[in-house]
Formats: structure tokens, C-alpha cells, sequence
């Protein structure tokens, strides 16, 4: 059964930083591009980022870029993201996603909170 | 940014209606859209991808066409379980999300 389960989700303030991470199992993590998706409270999906298989190709909307970074470890199957200046809009459940012809597989989502 | 413009925002419908909804981008994105349902407390499910393809497991009472900027998705047999918010999403170019259709019960 393919398991995507987020963790690392809290309350932080703006400014400073935190580490979400996501643990995949039930399928072959390498052989898969990776995603982050956000939901702030009461609204609709958003685009974080995207990784290729091996890492080295990132993708970030404007709305991230240059805050926030993802990243993996193949032989962990584990997906990170790494968000820098918090800001209050960023406030949003993370959810990470395999990216196969679409998102096929969904973790439960971890909740990130900015305020101080 | 490619814009996924989706309506209606939200229906009224009962058990056993035919549901329909579009989805229309700025510009032409083949047929690289997906749709997703997510209920109430869950996280997103993929229903369809590259417009017109049924993911696994997903009833063939979920359907979905369209190519270039105007995309349909149909449910066409309500059922109680399929009350939640559904989104299409382009990947022709960087992910982007329609702003979703809540189907509510009349």
C-alpha cells in the first residue's frame, strides 16, 4: 500500500524557519517525481514545489521562490521541505504528493501555522 | 502563470442527478488537466488525469473530457459519498488549481 505520512508541521514565527519532512513506503520512492501542495484554512489547493527523481531539477511557483527549498534521500524514500522567512500567508496544511500523470498518492497533510 | 478558471463555484444537487462542472485555462494545455475530489477533513484524491483517463478504483460514473482551454467533468449518478469539493489542476506547465466546486446536498 503506498504510505505518505508528513511530519514536522507547527506554529512558528514570521521570519524564522522550518523543516517539513515526508515519509513515503509501499512503492519504489526513486523512481518518482515528488510534490508539495498547500491549503490555507477554508481555501483551495496550491502548488509548493516539485522534484525530479535524482534531485536535481526543483520547480517553484514566484509565491516560494527563494524561501522555500525541497529536496530528498532516495535510499531514506523520505521528501523534504525546507521554508525560510515565514510569512503569515504561508500558514496552510502541507500536504506531499507523488507526481505520476497526475497526483496519485496524498499524504494526510501537516499543519504549519505563522504568527507570532 | 496558466489560470484555471472553474465553475460553477458551488451546486445544490440530489441523490441520483447528473453533476457537470468546467474547468477553463488561459491558454492551451492539451490535455494535461487532472481532477481531484477532497471531502470534508481528507486530502485530495486523484479522480481523472490527462483530461479523459479514470485513475484506479475510481466508478465509471466519474468522467471527464475536454482539450486545449475547455475541460468538463461529470459525475453521472450522484451518490451520497460523492459530496466534497472537487478541483481540476493543469501540469502543461507549472501545477496550477482551479478554485474548486462544492457540491452540496439540496
Amino acid at each position: 500500500e503506498v504510505q505518505l505520512v508528513e511530519s514536522g508541521g507547527g506554529l512558528v514565527q514570521p521570519g524564522r524557519s522550518l523543516k517539513l519532512s515526508c515519509a513515503a513506503s509501499g512503492f519504489t520512492f526513486s523512481n518518482y517525481y515528488m510534490a508539495w501542495v498547500r491549503q490555507a484554512p477554508k481555501k483551495g489547493l496550491e502548488w509548493v514545489a516539485t522534484i525530479s527523481t535524482s534531485g536535481s531539477r526543483t520547480y517553484y511557483p514566484d509565491s516560494v521562490k527563494g524561501r522555500f527549498t525541497i529536496s530528498r534521500d532516495n535510499a531514506k524514500s523520505s521528501l523534504y521541505l525546507q521554508m525560510n522567512s515565514l510569512k503569515s500567508e504561508d500558514t496552510a496544511t502541507y500536504y506531499c504528493a507523488r507526481f505520476y500523470g497526475g497526483m496519485d498518492a496524498w499524504g494526510q497533510g501537516a499543519s504549519v501555522t505563522v504568527s507570532s | 502563470d496558466i489560470v484555471m478558471t472553474q465553475s460553477p463555484t458551488s451546486m445544490s444537487i440530489s441523490v441520483g442527478d447528473r453533476v457537470t462542472m468546467n474547468c477553463k485555462a488561459s491558454q492551451n494545455v492539451g490535455s494535461n488537466v487532472d481532477w481531484y475530489q477532497q471531502k470534508t477533513g481528507q486530502s485530495p484524491k486523484l479522480l481523472i488525469y490527462k483530461a479523459s483517463n479514470r485513475y484506479t478504483g475510481v466508478p465509471d460514473r466519474f468522467t471527464g473530457s475536454g482539450s486545449g482551454t475547455d475541460f468538463t467533468f461529470t459525475i453521472s449518478n450522484m451518490q451520497a459519498e460523492d459530496l466534497a469539493v472537487y478541483y481540476c489542476m493543469q501540469s502543461n506547465s507549472y501545477p496550477t488549481f482551479g478554485g474548486g466546486t462544492k457540491l452540496e446536498l439540496k
